[in-house]
């Protein structure tokens, strides 16, 4: 199983809302990625975990959460988003966070904020 | 600061026919991996073809090979035969050892049948 699933595959939320996004992954990789990705340009890295501890935090606003409760799961949580928030948000995942393994992407969960 | 260069936001090519598409990138490390990833419309990202710096050989996938010239931080990827299917956003994104990918801007690659 080489597959990253991301659920919901579509989500809109008002300004208010809570909402949150889910990534799973059954590969045994120690490693998971939040990109979030604007139309014709490509990810911009977010957060990224490894072996369940975040190791990196791009500088991303408190609206965003994440989480990783065990090695296969990853939550993003999402509260008072922005209009400007509105994007595809890709999880990846890669077998270790060293630089020779390759990352498996999700399709994405497309974000709408109202 | 390490940066990747793709210089052709845009190509188009008759199916059948080889294309290639260029990356450069600037970095001090002496060892990493360098990737090229194609996102299709509407469609996940998915790896062509990697290669390791310390490698001479260039890496081939089949009908997509890279000529990596590490000297000039060059690493530019060849599509032999094209097909209706390669139609894609394709990203150079390597790894300079930070746990992290640095993409590139991407080109959009679009086959004619």
């Amino acid at each position: 199983d080489t597959e990253v699933t991301q659920t919901p595959k579509h989500l809109v939320m008002g300004m208010t809302n809570k909402k949150s996004l889910k990534c799973e992954q059954h590969m045994g990789h120690r490693a998971m990625y939040w990109y979030k990705q604007k139309a014709k340009k490509p990810p911009e890295l977010m957060f990224v975990y490894s072996y369940e501890k975040l190791s990196i935090n791009e500088s991303v606003p408190s609206r965003f959460s994440p989480e990783c409760p065990n090695s296969s799961l990853l939550n993003l949580h999402l509260h008072a988003l922005q209009p400007e928030d509105s994007a595809l948000y890709l999880c990846a995942s890669s077998q270790d966070w060293f630089g020779t393994y390759e990352q498996y992407f999700g399709p994405g969960t497309r974000l709408t904020v109202t | 600061a390490q940066t990747v260069t793709q210089s052709q936001p845009e190509m188009s090519v008759q199916e059948a026919e080889t294309v290639t598409l260029s990356c450069t990138y600037d970095t001090s490390e002496s060892n990493y991996y360098l990737f090229w990833y194609k996102q299709p419309p509407s469609r996940q990202m998915i790896l062509v073809i990697r290669q390791e710096a310390y490698k001479q050989q260039n890496a081939t996938e089949n009908r997509f090979s890279v000529n990596f010239q590490k000297a000039a931080k060059s690493f530019s990827l060849k599509i032999s035969d094209s097909q209706l299917g390669d139609t894609a956003m394709y990203f150079c994104a390597p790894n300079f050892g930070n746990e992290k990918l640095t993409f590139g801007t991407g080109t959009r690659l679009t086959i004619i049948p």
